[in-house]
């Protein structure tokens, strides 16, 4: 099993342009999380899902959009990146929405020029 | 403000010391992880508790619901524990809020 798989691992984009992070999961878990890491901002929460057809804002949601049509896979887009938004990016999932181990993709390193 | 709070920031400890970090947070919640972050940036979850005690070979967490706060303990401390330790509180919506981390460097 991969576990929680992360595409792409690094990528640069200019302001404007958009682009989709995708995360994909083998585990069958209802929930899956986007979040943000910056220094010294700690993870922030950017949008999550408790199932197919259902998703949430988290903490920063604004610029970012989430849809989830399959258990499996949960991406992230960008419609107009922002300079602001240049950031590393993980993806989780777990099986117990509230209560379930957490378990993160490597990571997705984003610059926005 | 955070809605978590870790301490200390920064952590050096010779190998051999026993580990504490500390976390608090403001508001109920429904569980508590514990994550571990290493140098090169992956991710791991250690604890997730809800209430009590729990111990996975020289780690130990703890949590006090009235009190609000969770300590995660490093008996025997090695090199490799070298990391950043970051905690993180889920809520009944199913939202989460994350500590900054503390940086754990374990010198031989």
């Amino acid at each position: 099993n991969a576990g929680v798989t992360q595409t792409p691992k690094f990528q640069v984009l200019k302001t404007g342009q958009s682009m989709t992070l995708q995360c994909a999961q083998d585990m069958n878990h209802e929930y899956m999380s986007w979040y943000r890491q910056d220094p010294g901002m700690g993870l922030r929460l950017i949008h999550y899902s408790v199932g197919a057809g259902i998703t949430d804002q988290g903490e920063v949601p604004n610029g970012y959009n989430v849809s989830r049509s399959t258990t499996e896979d949960f991406p992230l887009r960008l419609l107009s990146a922002a300079p602001s938004q240049t950031s590393v990016y993980f993806c989780a999932c777990r099986l117990i929405p509230n209560t379930g181990e957490l378990f993160f993709g490597e990571g997705s390193r984003l610059t926005v020029l | 403000k955070n809605e978590v709070e870790q301490s200390p920031q920064n952590l050096t400890a010779q190998e051999g010391e026993f580990i504490t970090i500390n976390c608090s947070y403001s508001v109920g919640i429904s569980a508590l992880h514990w994550l571990q972050q290493h140098p090169g940036g992956g991710i791991v979850s250690l604890f997730m508790l809800s209430s009590g005690k729990k111990k996975h070979g020289r780690l130990i967490a703890t949590i006090n619901i009235q009190e609000k706060h969770s300590s995660l303990h490093i008996t025997a401390s090695h090199p490799r524990d070298s990391a950043v330790y970051i905690c993180a509180v889920g809520y009944n919506n199913n939202d989460m809020r994350f500590g900054a981390g503390t940086r754990l460097t374990v010198k031989p």
